[in-house]
């Protein structure tokens, strides 16, 4: 099975400081999308970023950046400057040929005042 | 944007009942949909893909019976809990591809569905 694994549970982070949440993930496509999806308590899925995997520059959205390692297979999110408004439950997840979106099993972070 | 609309956002039903759950692209024609279910501090599982015009195709283990799909325009896709029973009991989300080539997806709302 071609899954995405996100290893950590869960994150605390101060505000206006940074945070990195992890990714890896397993595919035996050479073309696919990578993407971090922001989960609030009302659980509206919000897109934060996506990559393209043929693309090697890392993709940046203001505050939200990623750091692609396509080798490794990994797809960390970073948050920098962090907001109150920041905190939500974070899924990764990968798009391929078929369209089918695959999810991690996500990572809840806390943001402190 | 992209939008999606997705009714209702709860329903409660009684057990054996059966429940539709819509999901609406008010801006822009989704071929594809794809289902969603969620259950609490859980990630998102997917139970099938819509496709317009064609059957459904459900993930192994998603009883075709149970949660019937339709999406009979290309606006328009529809999950039906049919004999709804208390394990039934989540948070439903729709989604539909965006875009060719460079796509992306737009996500529903959600239904959160209790069956008492």
């Amino acid at each position: 099975a071609q899954t995405v694994t996100q290893s950590q549970p869960e994150m605390s982070v101060q505000e206006a400081e940074t945070v990195t949440l992890s990714c890896t993930y397993d595919t035996s496509e050479s073309d696919y999308y990578l993407f971090w999806y922001k989960q609030p308590p009302s659980r509206q899925m919000i897109l934060v970023i996506r990559q393209e995997a043929y693309k090697q520059q890392n993709a940046t959205e203001n505050r939200f950046s990623v750091n692609f390692q396509k080798a490794a297979k990994s797809f960390s999110l970073k948050i920098s400057d962090s907001q109150l408004g920041d905190a939500a439950m974070y899924f990764c997840a990968r798009g391929g040929s078929n369209y089918k979106l695959t999810f991690g099993k996500g990572t809840l972070l806390t943001v402190n005042p | 944007g992209a939008v999606v609309s997705q009714h209702p956002s709860r329903v409660i039903c009684k057990s054996g009942t059966s429940v539709k759950i819509e999901c609406r692209s008010l801006d822009f024609q989704a071929t594809t949909m794809f289902w969603y279910r969620q259950f609490p501090k859980q990630s998102l599982m997917l139970m099938a893909t819509s496709n317009e015009g064609s059957k459904a195709t459900y993930e192994q283990g998603v009883e075709k019976d149970k949660f019937l799909i339709n999406h009979a325009s290309l606006t328009l896709s529809t999950l039906t809990v049919t004999s709804a029973h208390p394990e039934d009991s989540s948070f439903y989300i729709c989604s539909a591809v965006t875009g060719q080539g460079n796509y992306g997806y737009t996500f529903g709302s959600g239904t959160r569905l209790t069956v008492v």
